[in-house]
């Protein structure tokens, strides 16, 4: 069974950068898929952020594009989110995903972790 | 404001059916993009429940469906319980300028 988990400070200062990893069990990052991130403000609706494959392949969303930074380490079989100069816009439960592709489109996110809460606050 | 357009709330009665529906345009559902959707249950992760517009994964009962047309899709929920009270999101791809990956508002189902 396909297990993600995220870890990662709880609380970030704003200005500072945010950082995430999601740690990949019972499936090889290497295997194929790419793996994604979502996240959720308290209260609101899911918004994407970016997607890896295990070459290093990325797909981001071009609202966060110019803040954003995902890698992967497939010695680790896990895969890490940087999000720079964050504000309190970007306090969120931050998710972690198996992200299909077809046809070289993204499609679905079939397995997610349990999901983090990041504040950011001084 | 979302590129897919869901209704935020529903409700139904125990037993009964309802549907959701997830509007979008001619860059995303309108242009033949398969739509997805997840249920969201109080306090976890969402969980796929349709995928390709109305493919069920393994494992979810087949009270829940799924179509598209046009430039939208809706999600049905029959036999209803107390269970299938959660917040549901639709999700599909789109080919402009906006996120590849769009996501619906999403809509509380509530059963009353």
């Amino acid at each position: 069974q396909v297990q993600l988990q995220e870890s990662g400070p709880g609380l970030v200062k704003p200005s500072e950068t945010l950082s995430l990893t999601c740690a990949v069990s019972g499936y090889s990052i290497s295997s194929g898929y790419y793996w994604g991130w979502i996240r959720q403000p308290p209260g609101k609706g899911l918004e994407w952020i970016g997607s890896i494959y295990h070459s290093g392949s990325t797909y981001y969303n071009p609202s966060l594009k110019s803040r954003v930074t995902i890698s992967v380490d497939t010695s680790k079989n896990q895969f890490s989110l940087k999000l720079s100069s964050v504000t309190a816009a970007d306090t969120a439960v931050y998710y972690c995903a198996r992200h299909l592709i077809l046809g070289g489109r993204p499609y679905y996110f079939d397995y997610w972790g349990q999901g983090t809460l990041v504040t950011v606050s001084s | 404001q979302s590129v897919l357009t869901q209704p935020p709330s529903v409700s139904g009665a125990p037993g009964q059916r309802v549907t959701i529906s997830c509007t979008g345009s001619s860059s995303n559902i309108g242009a033949g993009y398969d739509v997805h959707w997840y249920q969201q249950l109080p306090g976890t992760a969402p969980k796929l429940l349709i995928y390709g517009n109305s493919n069920r994964p393994s494992g979810v009962p087949d009270r829940f469906s799924g179509s598209k047309s046009g430039t939208s899709a809706s999600l049905a929920i029959t036999g209803l319980q107390a269970e299938d009270e959660a917040d549901y999101y639709c999700q599909s791809y789109d080919s402009s300028l906006s996120a590849h990956v769009v996501f619906g508002g999403g809509t509380k189902l509530t059963v009353l």
